[in-house]
């Protein structure tokens, strides 16, 4: 059982260039969400998707796009990489947004140069 | 302004010796609190939630207890195996999002 999967572990941007960091998941959970993880700080919250079609935006959203396209996927779109994105972000599932358990990804540890 | 604070942020303690990690929170309306372990280069694991004051979890060695202002974590007779960041997370009742709080990192020492 995969759970939820993160590509790639690691990446080194320069500064300006975009990517995308991939989630997907195979528990057919419809709430999905990215996290960022800095030194010294608890997570926060980027974007979020209640289910195919539908986000919305988080905590700290400026810099990141998203879509759901289907249940399983999740992905993060860097516009314009600055080096304040250095970070390791998280995705993460729950079968639902309250009160239940939530699954992580391993997560991507990003340098932006 | 919705906030939660772990304390210490970082625990060292002999294997055997048992203690409390603890996770304030300021919030505006609590839905949910919950805690998570982390193991170094991986994504954090589920281990309790709670909702009411009063409630308590219990897993292992480990028991999660809640009041209306904060959460305690006691750890009992802990083994090196339980060393991690254990992190604390509110869930608000105006909408689905979590407060992270920034982790205490718990090492046990054989």
């Amino acid at each position: 059982n995969a759970g939820v999967t993160q590509t790639p572990k690691f990446q080194v941007l320069k500064t300006g260039q975009s990517m995308t960091l991939q989630c997907a998941q195979d528990m057919n959970h419809e709430y999905m969400s990215w996290y960022r993880q800095d030194p010294g700080m608890g997570l926060r919250l980027i974007h979020y998707s209640v289910g195919a079609g539908i986000t919305d935006q988080g905590e700290v959203p400026n810099g990141y796009n998203v879509s759901r396209s289907t249940t399983e996927d999740f992905p993060l779109r860097l516009l314009s990489a600055a080096p304040s994105q250095t970070s390791v972000y998280f995705c993460a599932s729950s079968y639902a947004p309250t009160g239940t358990e939530a699954f992580f990804g391993q997560g991507t540890r990003l340098t932006v140069v | 302004e919705d906030q939660v604070t772990q304390s210490p942020e970082a625990l060292r303690l002999q294997e055997g010796e048992s203690s409390s990690l603890n996770c304030s929170y300021t919030v505006s309306g609590l839905r949910g609190l919950f805690w998570y372990r982390q193991d170094p280069g991986k994504g954090p694991e589920f281990l309790f939630t709670l909702y009411s004051a009063g409630e308590e979890k219990e897993k292992e060695r480990l028991k999660a207890t809640l009041t209306k202002k904060e959460s305690f974590l006691h750890i009992t007779a802990p083994k090196p195996e339980d060393s991690a960041t254990y992190l604390c997370a509110v869930q608000l009742r105006s909408n689905y999002q979590l407060i992270w709080g920034a982790g205490t990192k718990l090492i046990i020492k054989p």
